[in-house]
């Protein structure tokens, strides 16, 4: 089955700079990977998501980039401000809907 | 406005009894997911749901239940609460089985087994 790395576990950057969380994923077959926030206090919720087929997406100030020769992928959040400050979480599908998760990195955005 | 709602929001029980926990939505979503969040663990599937009478097991299944009597309500239910079974729990659902459809998620439920 699938299996999903999520590196790091804990990220600090300070306001305005950019910050990359980076997944890794077992199963080649795999084609969809979706990135979820999570507030505190609250459930996760999707930001961003990519389908295996487009190698960068891009939403504003949050981009996920995906090597699928390396099967890896990654999150790049730009211009960073307080309110990112949040648990990330990466996921693979397995079977119809089935989420993988990655183990979570808590980013934190210092002023 | 649509949602989906659980309760109770924390729990303390004792080893051995039975607990249930409540998640209900209003999208009229087909499919309906129960994880649980751990430190170091991220969220991880219990059971899940592609309809009514549907029920399956995930990847961590052992020690819990669900059914599926109508579309909007999936309850998940420990039969013998143990302290392993601490954790956060999570409802979510989506529309189709399609593989890139959006999982929308509770607020979440605190359990406390002592």
């Amino acid at each position: 089955g699938e299996n999903v790395e999520q590196h790091p576990s804990t990220l600090s950057v300070q306001e305005g700079d950019s910050a990359v969380i980076k997944c890794t994923y077992s199963d080649s077959a795999s084609n969809y990977f979706p990135w979820y926030k999570q507030e505190l206090g609250k459930g996760p919720q999707l930001i961003i998501d990519i389908r295996s087929n487009v190698g960068e997406k891009k939403d504003q100030r949050i981009a996920v980039t995906l090597n699928k020769t390396a099967k890896h992928f990654s999150l790049h959040i730009t211009e960073t401000q307080p309110e990112d400050s949040a648990v990330y979480f990466c996921a693979g599908v397995q079977g119809a809907q089935k989420l993988v998760f990655g183990q979570g990195t808590r980013l934190t955005i210092n002023p | 406005d649509a949602e989906i709602t659980q309760s109770p929001r924390h729990k303390i029980t004792e080893t051995g009894r039975q607990v249930t926990l409540a998640c209900h939505q209003t999208w009229n979503h087909n499919n309906m997911f129960w994880y649980r969040q751990d430190l170091g663990h991220g969220l991880r599937l219990i059971h899940y749901s592609y309809g009514v009478h549907d029920t399956n097991k995930g990847e961590v299944s052992d020690g819990y239940s669900v059914s599926r009597s109508n579309t909007e309500d999936l309850p998940l239910t420990l039969e013998s609460a143990a302290s392993s079974q601490t954790s956060v729990y999570f409802c979510a659902s989506s529309e189709s089985r399609g593989y890139t459809d959006t999982q929308y998620f509770g607020p979440g439920t605190r359990l406390t087994v002592l």
